[in-house]
C-alpha cells in the first residue's frame, strides 16, 4: 500500500526555519517524481515544489522560490522541504505527493506566528 | 504563470443530478490537467489525470474531458458521498497551478 507520512511541522516565529520530512513506502520511491503542496486554513490548494526522481531537477512556486528547498534521500525513501525566512502567510497544512499528486500524505501543519 | 479559473465557485445540487464543473486555462495546456476531490478535514484525492483518464478505484460516474484551455469534470449522477470541494490542477507549465475550487453542496 502506498503510504507517505509527513513530519516536522509546528509553530515557528516569522523569519524562522523548519525542515519537513516525508517518509514514503509501498512504491518505488527512487523512480518517482515527488511533490509538495500546501493548504492555508480555509483556503484552496497551492502547489509548492517538485523534484525529479534522481533529485537533479527541482522547481518551485513563485511564493516560495528562493526561501524553500526541496531535496530527497533515495536511500532512506524520504523527501524533504527546507523552509527558511518563513512568513505568516506560509501558515498551512503541507502535503507531500507522489508524482502528479496521484497519492497524498496526511499532511503536517506549519504555523508561522509571533 | 498560467491562471486556472474554475466555475462555478459553488453550487447546490440534489442526489441524482448531473453536475458539470468547468476549468479554463489562461493559455493552452494540452491535456495536462487533473481533477481532485476534497472533503472537509480530509486529504485531497485525485479523480482524473491527463484530462480524461479515470484514477484507479474512482467510480465511473466521474468523467473528465477537454484539451487546450477548456476542461470539464462531470458527475453523471450525484451521490451523497460526492458532496465536497473539487479542484483542477494544470501540470503542463511551471509553476503548476490549481483552480480556486468548486464547492458542491446539498440542495
Amino acid at each position: 500500500e502506498v503510504q507517505m507520512v509527513e513530519s516536522g511541522g509546528g509553530l515557528v516565529q516569522p523569519g524562522g526555519s523548519l525542515r519537513l520530512s516525508c517518509a514514503a513506502s509501498g512504491f518505488t520511491f527512487s523512480t518517482s517524481t515527488m511533490t509538495w503542496g500546501r493548504q492555508a486554513p480555509g483556503k484552496g490548494l497551492e502547489w509548492v515544489s517538485v523534484i525529479s526522481a534522481s533529485g537533479d531537477n527541482t522547481e518551485y512556486g513563485d511564493s516560495v522560490k528562493g526561501r524553500f528547498t526541496i531535496s530527497r534521500d533515495n536511500s532512506k525513501n524520504t523527501l524533504y522541504l527546507q523552509m527558511n525566512s518563513l512568513r505568516v502567510e506560509d501558515t498551512a497544512v503541507y502535503y507531500c505527493g507522489k508524482g502528479w499528486f496521484d497519492r497524498w500524505g496526511q499532511g503536517t501543519l506549519v504555523t508561522v506566528s509571533s | 504563470d498560467i491562471q486556472m479559473t474554475q466555475s462555478p465557485s459553488a453550487m447546490s445540487a440534489s442526489v441524482g443530478d448531473r453536475v458539470t464543473i468547468t476549468c479554463r486555462a489562461s493559455q493552452g495546456i494540452s491535456n495536462n490537467l487533473a481533477w481532485f476531490q476534497q472533503k472537509p478535514g480530509k486529504v485531497p484525492k485525485r479523480l482524473i489525470y491527463a484530462a480524461s483518464s479515470l484514477q484507479s478505484g474512482v467510480p465511473s460516474r466521474f468523467s473528465g474531458s477537454g484539451s487546450g484551455t477548456e476542461f470539464t469534470l462531470t458527475i453523471s449522477s450525484l451521490q451523497p458521498e460526492d458532496f465536497a470541494t473539487y479542484y483542477c490542477l494544470q501540470y503542463n507549465n511551471y509553476p503548476w497551478t490549481f483552480g480556486q475550487g468548486t464547492k458542491v453542496e446539498i440542495k
